[in-house]
């Protein structure tokens, strides 16, 4: 069972460049979820999903997008990057989000991004 | 591979000993609290969940325990083995369906 599994791993852009980080799930999860996480910080949220083609923001969505055209995969899309989208970034999934469900996230092992 | 902790407040403790972690939460609206635990170049990944009409949840060694009076959460451990060095997360969900995460802290087992 691979779980959730994220690629790349690593990669490093030039400014203004884009590119989009892979997200796939093999737990018929309905809810999925991005996180970034800068040094010393915790993990804020960038966009997440409820369901194949609903996407909502979270705390940090400038200058990303996400699609969810299926339950499996959600990719997220960095256009333009800028010096400030260096970080690692994660994603997770869940069956069913809160307290009629359950508080377990299922994380990928992230994707380190370099902006140079 | 690079830390994701550089700056996170520590805990250091003796192997054996009893660890206790704290977090402040600021919304008041969240009814819902997790604890995540995320070792070097590795994702988060779950502990103990205690929900809001609760003040204490124990699962193995470790021990969750909520005051919402002052919008505090702890997380204990139990005869802290190396093994639990790792940076640990709390994390709240009120209502919109995605957590929002604690600013961490690392936990240091001396051997």
């Amino acid at each position: 069972n691979a779980g959730v599994t994220q690629t790349p791993k690593f990669r490093i852009l030039k400014i203004g460049q884009s590119m989009t980080l892979q997200c796939t799930q093999d737990m018929n999860h309905n809810y999925m979820y991005w996180y970034r996480q800068d040094p010393g910080m915790g993990l804020k949220l960038i966009y997440y999903s409820v369901g194949a083609g609903i996407t909502d923001k979270g705390e940090v969505p400038n200058g990303y997008n996400v699609s969810r055209s299926t339950t499996e995969d959600f990719p997220l899309r960095l256009e333009l990057a800028a010096p400030s989208q260096t970080s690692v970034y994660f994603c997770a999934s869940t069956s069913k989000l809160g307290l009629a469900g359950t508080g377990e996230l299922f994380f990928g092992e992230g994707s380190r991004l370099t902006v140079l | 591979g690079e830390s994701v902790g550089l700056h996170l407040p520590t805990l250091s403790v003796q192997e054996g000993d009893n660890s206790i972690i704290n977090c402040a939460y600021s919304n008041s609206a969240s009814d819902y609290f997790i604890w995540y635990k995320q070792e070097s170049g590795k994702g988060p990944q779950f502990i103990i969940d205690i929900r809001s009409n609760m003040d204490k949840r124990q699962g193995q060694r470790v021990t969750v325990l909520l005051n919402k009076t002052v919008k505090h959460l702890s997380l204990q451990i139990a005869a802290t083995q190396p093994g639990d060095s790792a940076v640990y997360f709390c994390a709240e969900e009120g209502g919109r369906r995605a957590l929002t995460f604690g600013s961490g802290t690392r936990l240091q087992v001396q051997p």
